[in-house]
């Protein structure tokens, strides 16, 4: 069975703090590939990283870093220096070798407060 | 580009009425995928199509039919609405270079159906 959870539901934060998301997945395939999407209140659903199961490199993009260890199962989301305008829920996902189904995590909403 | 569109943006339905939700892609994606979201149950996977002329039921197929009569296009249908299909609806697509579908998805930008 596949399985995507995020524990955080909700995490409020004042602007310029750190903030960290975690996802852990369960999988019993070797080859899988874990997403990271965005939804901010606007409603649309922002695609922001792919990462694939061989592949444990950490990756950065300004403010954005992601943690993949496959030792511990997790995919976890930083953000550095948080604004206001990172206030969304952030879903984790997961799709194994086998393919087409994307599985979710339920999400986890961040609020930055000015 | 336009990426993934979604029409409408919102619709209200009586019980029983039908009405179908319009994607459409301009990525010359193989794939598309449409999904439900609902409080606490996360996204679900409806129908999805490997190309035009083809589709496949998803995990929650039921109430739903679906059609790809052109490759940017992809319809759902409801045919005779029910209070729980009350729902967020997202379009995804993919490129289809993988065989297996785990190319990245892309999301429309959503379709808020409510069932009276």
């Amino acid at each position: 069975a596949q399985k995507v959870t995020q524990a955080q539901t909700e995490i409020s934060v004042v602007e310029k703090e750190d903030v960290t998301l975690d996802c852990v997945y369960e999988t019993r395939d070797t080859t899988y590939y874990l997403f990271w999407y965005k939804q901010p209140p606007s409603g649309e659903l922002v695609f922001l990283i792919r990462r694939n199961s061989f592949d444990e490199q950490n990756e950065i993009s300004g403010r954005y870093s992601w943690n993949f260890q496959k030792s511990t199962s997790s995919f976890n989301f930083t953000i550095t220096a948080s604004q206001v305008v990172d206030s969304a829920v952030y879903f984790c996902a997961l799709i194994n070798n086998q393919g087409g189904k994307l599985i979710f995590g339920q999400g986890t909403e961040l609020s930055v407060k000015p | 580009n336009a990426g993934v569109t979604q029409t409408p943006k919102f619709r209200v339905l009586k019980t029983g009425q039908s009405m179908t939700l319009l994607c459409a892609q301009d990525m010359n994606h193989e794939y598309m995928y449409w999904y439900r979201q609902d409080p606490g149950m996360g996204l679900r996977l409806i129908h999805y199509s490997v190309g035009e002329g083809t589709t496949a039921k998803g995990e929650v197929p039921d109430g739903y039919n679906v059609s790809r009569l052109k490759k940017q296009n992809f319809l759902l249908g409801l045919e005779s609405a029910a209070p729980s299909q009350t729902s967020v609806y997202f379009c995804a697509s993919s490129s289809g270079r993988s065989a297996r579908r785990t190319d990245t998805q892309y999301f429309g930008p959503g379709t808020r159906l409510t069932v009276l």
